[in-house]
């Protein structure tokens, strides 16, 4: 079955724990990227990568790292975490240039206390 | 970089009724845009796209309008359903580049 796999799912974790989401997509899409989703503010992009050792910052990198060593993961890593990043996280892959379908993943609920 | 806004952020209908969410978009390059539905606790997924050379395409009850002179688009719900309740949110997207740019999101809620 084609899809895109995230984990955690829920994670509670304290300021300044460092911390890692995994994303995994299995339909050799070249293009992942991560997202956060706030009431009244959409899903903002915080990095993307169009492909292997390929990464950019999204709209609202500040507070992330992300990797891309294999096409199939793209994990999304916070060096610090603070309580502003308490936040619903998808991870979402396609397979080209404009006008292609984005597979989200199922989620990823953060809340840094 | 492109703006996309999304009206209304909320939306109560009767059931039967007919909702409609609106979207604004400012890069003129941009020419797919898609409609993402968010059920609560799911994950976005699309459920019908527009590009740029057509102007309105449906499937069963909803339907994507696409007025590339205003730079808006619209989704129209007819005959609405308890399951039609979720959060939609509009994209733009240009053809020659990768990026989504999501419009903040519409809570529709059906009434029984």
């Amino acid at each position: 079955e084609a899809q895109v796999t995230q984990n955690p799912r829920y994670l509670i974790t304290v300021t300044g724990k460092k911390l890692t989401v995994t994303c995994s997509q299995n339909m050799n899409h070249e293009y992942m990227s991560w997202y956060r989703q706030d009431p009244g503010l959409g899903l903002r992009q915080i990095y993307y990568s169009m492909n292997v050792e390929v990464t950019d910052k999204g709209d609202v990198p500040e507070g992330y790292k992300v990797s891309r060593k294999e096409k199939r993961n793209f994990p999304l890593i916070l060096e610090s975490p603070s309580p502003n990043q308490t936040s619903l996280y998808f991870c979402a892959s396609s397979s080209g240039l404009g006008n292609t379908e984005a597979f989200f993943g199922q989620g990823t609920r953060l809340t840094v206390v | 970089g492109e703006n996309v806004e999304q009206h209304p952020s909320t939306l109560s209908v009767q059931e039967g009724d007919s909702a409609v969410i609106k979207c604004t978009y400012s890069d003129s390059a941009s020419n797919y845009f898609p409609w993402y539905k968010q059920e609560l606790g799911k994950r976005p997924q699309l459920i019908i796209d527009i590009r740029s050379n057509v102007g309105e395409k449906k499937d069963q009850r909803i339907a994507v309008t696409l007025n590339k002179t205003a730079k808006h688009f619209s989704l129209h719900i007819t005959e609405t359903q308890p399951e039609d309740s979720a959060v939609y949110f509009c994209a733009a997207q240009r053809s020659n580049d990768y990026k989504l740019s999501f419009g903040a999101g519409t809570t529709v809620t059906v009434r029984a």
